[in-house]
């Protein structure tokens, strides 16, 4: 079956330092999903892209948040610099926007910052 | 906005038992897609079902049935006969930027 790819699988990392999340989507897809999962808030879109071009990233802060598509295959998060607060699972997701078909998820990130 | 009711938290159910998971639904778009995700412990998201706002016909598939109305914005799973592997926290969805519900957590006891 085909699948998402995210790595780091775990991350731990200390408060300031920059983290970089990645993600290969399913080939073929031309949409992918960041999403932040946590305890308080549940699942919350960070950003999205569609054909590699951003549509929307307004769950993101700005200050500190920056996704990006380098090309179809490699989709990044990064963190500058991080904060505990941005501890959580990270989950990228991809899909096909034609169809809107189930969008397939990665097994995700999860992020610690100390 | 878009936004997604899962107004149950937590449902605990006897295995072999029925159990239906609420969802209602809120969008100003006449087209539209509803999603169930499962997350079971291990912690990925496995995709359920799609459906279509022109398509209310029920679905079933196994234990699982899905109904849709869209006179009361809703898209109810039901499980038939649960199972211990059904624990698992679920997740209603809807495009276009797929946003999600809250969850419900779903304990099947044997």
């Amino acid at each position: 079956d085909a699948r998402v790819t995210q790595t780091p699988r775990h991350k731990v990392t200390e408060m300031g330092q920059e983290v970089t999340m990645r993600c290969q989507p399913i080939l073929g897809h031309n949409t992918v999903f960041w999403y932040r999962q946590t305890m308080m808030q549940g699942l919350e879109l960070l950003a999205y892209f569609r054909n590699r071009a951003p549509l929307d990233d307004s769950g993101m802060p700005k200050d500190r948040f920056s996704a990006e598509m380098p090309d179809a295959t490699l989709a990044t998060l990064k963190i500058q610099p991080s904060e505990p607060r941005d501890s959580a699972v990270y989950f990228c997701a991809s899909g096909s926007g034609t169809d809107q078909g189930g969008y397939t998820f990665g097994s995700g990130t999860r992020l610690t910052v100390v | 906005a878009q936004k997604v009711t899962q107004a149950q938290t937590e449902i605990s159910v006897v295995e072999k038992e029925d159990v239906t998971l609420d969802c209602v639904y809120e969008t100003r778009d006449t087209t539209y897609y509803l999603f169930w995700y499962k997350q079971p412990p291990s912690g990925e998201l496995v995709f359920l079902i799609r459906r279509n706002s022109f398509d209310e016909q029920n679905e079933i598939s196994g234990r699982y049935s899905w109904n849709f109305q869209k006179s009361t914005s809703s898209f109810n799973f039901t499980i038939t006969a649960s199972q211990v592997v059904d624990s698992a926290v679920y997740f209603c969805a809807l495009s276009g930027e797929v946003v999600f519900g809250a969850g419900t957590i779903l304990r099947v006891k044997s």
